[in-house]
């Protein structure tokens, strides 16, 4: 089944102490993301990618650090959490050789920092 | 840069009625997307549009899309409760990254909040 998994799915943490964010598709996508959602504020988008060791910063990218070293796997850290970063992240994938470029969502994670 | 608004925030409809959800950007783009996320959960891919003039139409929702003005829209035809969902556009940039390739940097609208009443 072609999917987007993220782990984990939620996590209450306390601030500063380091944290990753696993994201891992079985679509050999090239394109991935990661995007926090905040009430009012829609979708941000934090950082892309356009391949492996390909990263780009989206809106959002301050505090979060990203990689891409292998084409299924982008991983997001956190290496000093804070409390705005109280947030609800998800991670999408897709590409733009298959027609119609649909991107597709993992199922969330819900992060607290307290 | 980009900005993606979305017309209305809020939409409270009665089963069978029509209506149309805006989705207005600021720069030029050469896709836009729309989705649907119900409560507590991902988003779901409803449509790509990637050229002036493009329609695309899925049971009672149908998309369009005019490059010109700048401007998308989402229609709803003879609404059911099942519809009731936040929808938002998004909308790529024709930027190119700093690589020179393309990027799949999106911006979103704060979405639109559809309730549909029996």
């Amino acid at each position: 089944e072609a999917q987007v998994t993220q782990n984990p799915r939620y996590l209450i943490t306390v601030t500063g102490k380091k944290l990753t964010v696993t994201c891992s598709q079985n679509m050999n996508h090239e394109y991935m993301s990661w995007y926090r959602q905040d009430p009012g504020l829609g979708l941000r988008q934090i950082y892309y990618s356009m391949n492996v060791e390909v990263t780009d910063k989206g809106d959002v990218p301050e505090g979060y650090k990203v990689s891409r070293k292998e084409k299924r796997n982008f991983p997001l850290i956190l290496e000093s959490p804070s409390p705005n970063q109280t947030s609800l992240y998800f991670c999408a994938s897709s590409s733009p050789i298959y027609s119609p470029d649909t991107q597709y969502f993992g199922p969330g994670t819900r992060l607290t920092v307290l | 840069e980009l900005k993606v608004e979305q017309n209305p925030l809020f939409l409270s409809m009665q089963e069978g009625k029509n209506y149309t959800i805006y989705c207005n950007y600021s720069t030029t783009s050469d896709r836009l997307y729309w989705y649907r996320q119900d409560p507590g959960k991902s988003l779901e891919s409803l449509f790509v549009l990637l050229s002036n003039g493009a329609v695309k139409q899925e049971g009672r929702l149908m998309a369009s899309l005019d490059t010109k003005a700048r401007l998308s829209t989402l229609h709803i035809t003879a609404a059911v409760h099942d519809l009731s969902a936040t929808y938002f556009c998004a909308v790529g940039p024709t930027t190119r990254s700093h690589y020179g390739g393309a990027t799949n940097k999106l911006i979103f609208g704060t979405g639109t909040l559809l309730a549909v009443q029996p």
